[in-house]
């Protein structure tokens, strides 16, 4: 069964930081990745996904996240966060040929100071 | 482009009573997915339509069910309701071919009393 970690439960960061969340998932076969995100009060939203190809993915408002196989991680990253990208952020693997079963990650939620 | 819309927005109910939740996904999308976000938990998959057909089920008791309609819009229902089953219950939908994402709505809060 294919599972998500995410190792930091709460981020707190200054406007202008670098951002890295960490992302890790256990699965033997071919996986989708995505990284949601959740604005206080509002859905979740897709920020990004890989499925195939550039194992460097970029998303919207800045963000990319990058695929290494080899470490079964998916980590997001954005050079320099805003006060808007307070949030929380869930990676989620579902496997290729899985019957869609999305599973995700317990969530990190970012706190970034004005 | 209306977005997947969840009713009711919240929902409050006592031990033992019966809640429906429904849900109605993005006009062409044919794949409706269930989670609970309890506190603490996570999301956590619950069951996957597609088609009316019940396609895929998360580890939760049978309590827990749920149909689809010719519509494509879908109604989880939760038996015997227990206090630990407060939590928000998203839905989200997608289209059934290839690696679609899933997009979700605001989600229904249950509070059970």
């Amino acid at each position: 069964a294919q599972s998500v970690s995410q190792h930091n439960h709460h981020v707190i960061l200054s406007e202008a930081a670098s951002l890295e969340l960490g992302c890790n998932y256990s699965y033997g076969g071919t996986v989708n990745l995505f990284w949601y995100v959740q604005y206080p009060g509002q859905h979740l939203q897709l920020l990004l996904k890989y499925f195939s190809g550039d194992p460097l993915v970029k998303g919207i408002k800045g963000f990319e996240a990058e695929f290494i196989k080899s470490k079964f991680s998916f980590n997001l990253r954005k050079p320099s966060v805003q006060w808007s990208d307070t949030a929380e952020y869930f990676c989620a693997v579902n496997a290729v040929g899985g019957y869609q079963k999305v599973t995700f990650g317990t969530g990190t939620k970012l706190q970034v100071i004005p | 482009e209306a977005g997947v819309t969840q009713s009711p927005t919240h929902l409050i109910k006592t031990r033992g009573q019966q809640a429906t939740l429904r849900c109605s996904p993005i006009s062409g999308h044919t794949s409706v997915y269930w989670y609970q976000q309890a506190l603490g938990l996570g999301l956590q998959f619950l069951l996957w339509y597609d088609e009316g057909e019940e396609r895929n089920r998360g580890n939760f008791p049978p309590r827990f069910s749920g149909r689809q309609f010719p519509n494509y819009s879908s109604e989880l229902n939760v038996n015997a309701l227990e206090l630990e089953d407060s939590a928000l219950y998203l839905c989200a939908s997608s289209f059934r071919t290839g690696n679609q994402p899933q997009h979700f709505g605001d989600g229904t809060r249950l509070s059970i009393l």
